[in-house]
Order: structure tokens, then sequence, then C-alpha cells
């Protein structure tokens, strides 16, 4: 199985700055026939729905603010929020659809300085 | 609009069995792969199972692999996960998602409200 280790378990940024969280998987998930790397990011708040963020590790998901960003190829990835709104605060996790079991990471709790 | 409702859900005993059922609406639920993803309290995203369009491909957790067979119903746009031999591990929220393709190595574009399942005696 693929191991995914997001990065840190917990982050407090204050409102207008910078957040950025780290995914690690144990092996790649970019698929060298289509250059894909098969990595999405979910934001996910208490009492609803995860929510699909980013997929192909860089690619927003239609309606998503475009402070949302990904990057990373291979094995390591990056969520960035470019400027914290309150609305942001939630758990990010990370998933690797490249192979099964398509596996989570263990979550990032994003809160307000 | 695109929905999708999970139901089933409920308080168990060890060892017991449970069947979650989804429906799926406002969208053509035969060309979408489909998957089951659960969250134990205190817990991350768990995926636990996941379907083809067809049917014809099933994919499980190893935690679960031998007591939960994931199945669908396209005539009745109907998602399910057959639950056996449950363990309090098992306890969780479980949500049905919906893959962004036919095929199970996809991204979960849409997701449901979630079912909760408690597995106590």
């Amino acid at each position: 199985d693929i191991v995914m280790t997001q990065s840190p378990d917990s982050l407090a940024v204050s409102l207008g700055e910078r957040a950025t969280i780290n995914c690690k998987s144990s092996q790649s998930v970019l698929n060298s026939s289509n250059n894909k790397n098969y990595l999405a990011w979910y934001r996910h708040k208490p009492g609803q729905p995860p929510k699909l963020l980013i997929y192909w590790a860089s690619t927003r998901q239609s309606g998503v603010p475009d402070r949302f960003s990904g990057s990373g190829s291979g094995t390591d990835f990056t969520l960035t929020i470019s400027s914290l709104q309150a609305e942001d605060v939630a758990v990010y996790s990370c998933q690797q659809y490249y192979s099964s079991p398509f596996t989570f990471g263990q979550g990032t709790k994003l809160e307000i300085k | 609009e695109v929905q999708l409702l999970e139901s089933g859900g409920g308080l168990v005993q060890p060892g017991g069995s449970l069947r979650l059922s989804c429906a799926a609406s406002g969208f053509t639920f035969s060309s979408y792969a489909m998957s089951w993803v659960r969250q134990a309290p205190g817990k991350g995203l768990e995926w636990v199972s996941g379907i083809s369009d067809s049917g014809g491909g099933t994919y499980y957790a190893g935690s679960v692999k031998g007591r939960f067979t994931i199945s669908r119903d396209n005539s009745e746009n109907t998602l399910f996960l057959q639950m056996n031999s449950l363990r309090a591990e098992d306890t969780a929220v479980y949500y049905c998602a919906r893959g962004a393709s036919s095929s199970c190595y996809s991204r979960l574009d849409v997701w449901g409200q979630g079912t909760t399942v408690t597995v106590s005696s």
C-alpha cells in the first residue's frame, strides 16, 4: 500500500497570511504514460462532507477560489493557501488515486492564529 | 442537482452485519465509479472500497477485505456496502463518493453527507 504522510499535523496561520501543507507518498504517484500525478487534496469541515479542492496535484476543481494551489510531483506535494480566510479553517487531506487502496494522508488541521 | 444520499447506518453489535445504501441523483450514475470512505471518531479519512461504473471492478482496503462487499444497481442508481463481521474499529461516519470518471483511479468529486455506523455491545 502507498502510505501518505502529511506535515505538519496542525498549523496556525494569521488571517491574510500564507498556509502551506505538505504531503509525501511512500512511492511515486506519477503515471509516466500520461505524465499525471494521481494526487488530490480535500478540505473537510466539521459536520460537512469533504470537498475536492485540487486534483492531478495542481488542477483546481471548478468553483474553488484561486487562493488555493497545488504543486509537486512524484512523491512530494504541497497545498498552498495564499491568503488565509476565516472560512478556510478545516482539516486538509491528500489522497493518492494511483494505486489501490487509494489511501489518504492523516490530515492537517488548519486554524487561525 | 448532483446528490448522494446515504442510509442504513446505526448501532450494531460486534460480529453483526449492516448494509449501507447510497442513492444517487442528478447525474448518469452508470457512467461513474463510486467509492465508500469513512472517518472514525478523532481520525482522518480512510478509503474503504471502490467499484467501477459497470461493477466489473471492485477494490478494497486491507482492513475490510473479506468482510465488506461493495456493489451497485445501475437500474436503481444505488450503491451498496454490505458489512459483515463488524468490529469496534469499524465505528465511523461512512461517506459515499463519486469518482470523476468510470474508473476507480480517479479523484472523488461529489460526496454524500454520510451515515454513522456504531459497533458496540
